[in-house]
């Protein structure tokens, strides 16, 4: 049972233009959402993160969006750029439970320059 | 420099002969993590400490052994009962409380022959 879900492996964008990363949860407990960038045989590092009380969260180029009706969650990198490339992790958490994080499987983003 | 160090970067094992693996943080965080992740996939939660003397299993406790002595370290002992022990082994350590990221370590690349 799958509680986060990375629907799309891989996404491909050009330099300078929007990357859209999606991720869709099913446990409504959850209340703390996380991204997480990874480079290969490295351990992932903190992106940006948005609490289940806001919509939208932002930091420089990056955007979290959540959409708690829906339970899904996007992450938007504007512009994108070359070294932006990675493979993007999706987390949840739920503060009741000792923060321990929930992740999907990844997204595989490539920026072409 | 505070951060999570992992060691070995690389290791190779033996099937049949426990092995440990090494976490050490100086970022004074309460809470440690242990979570493995497979090619292709997602990060998952083999055991968590919240406190010294004090560790929890998570979802694939199976096979792995931790221990807590000290709050700057969180070994992880992959045992022979362990059926799969090939994978990459990520430390995590986050501070107690509401919303907080996890800072991981750059992993440990098990290999077992």
């Amino acid at each position: 049972d799958q509680q986060v879900k990375q629907n799309s492996p891989s996404l491909s964008v050009q330099e300078g233009r929007i990357s859209i990363l999606n991720c869709d949860y099913t446990n409504s407990m959850f209340d703390y959402f996380l991204w997480y960038k990874k480079y290969p045989a490295e351990g992932p590092t903190f992106l940006i993160s948005i609490s289940s009380i806001k919509d939208k969260n932002e930091d420089g180029r990056f955007t979290v969006f959540l959409n708690k009706s829906a339970k899904h969650l996007s992450l938007h990198i504007v512009p994108s750029q070359p070294g932006d490339s990675a493979v993007y992790f999706c987390a949840a958490a739920r503060n009741n439970a000792g923060n321990m994080l929930t992740f999907g499987g990844g997204t595989r983003l490539m920026v072409k320059p | 420099d505070g951060g999570i160090t992992q060691s070995p970067k690389y290791l190779f094992r033996k099937e049949g002969q426990n092995v440990t693996l090494s976490c050490e943080q100086n970022l004074n965080h309460d809470a440690m993590y242990w979570y493995r992740q497979d090619p292709g996939q997602g990060l998952r939660l083999i055991y968590y400490s919240q406190i010294v003397n004090d560790f929890q299993k998570g979802d694939i406790a199976e096979g792995y052994s931790v221990s807590r002595e000290k709050k700057e370290s969180f070994p992880l002992t992959v045992t022979s009962a362990q059926k799969n022990p090939t994978a990459f082994y990520l430390c995590a350590s986050s501070i107690r409380g509401l919303n907080t990221e996890a800072f991981f370590g750059q992993g440990t690349r098990l290999t077992v022959v």
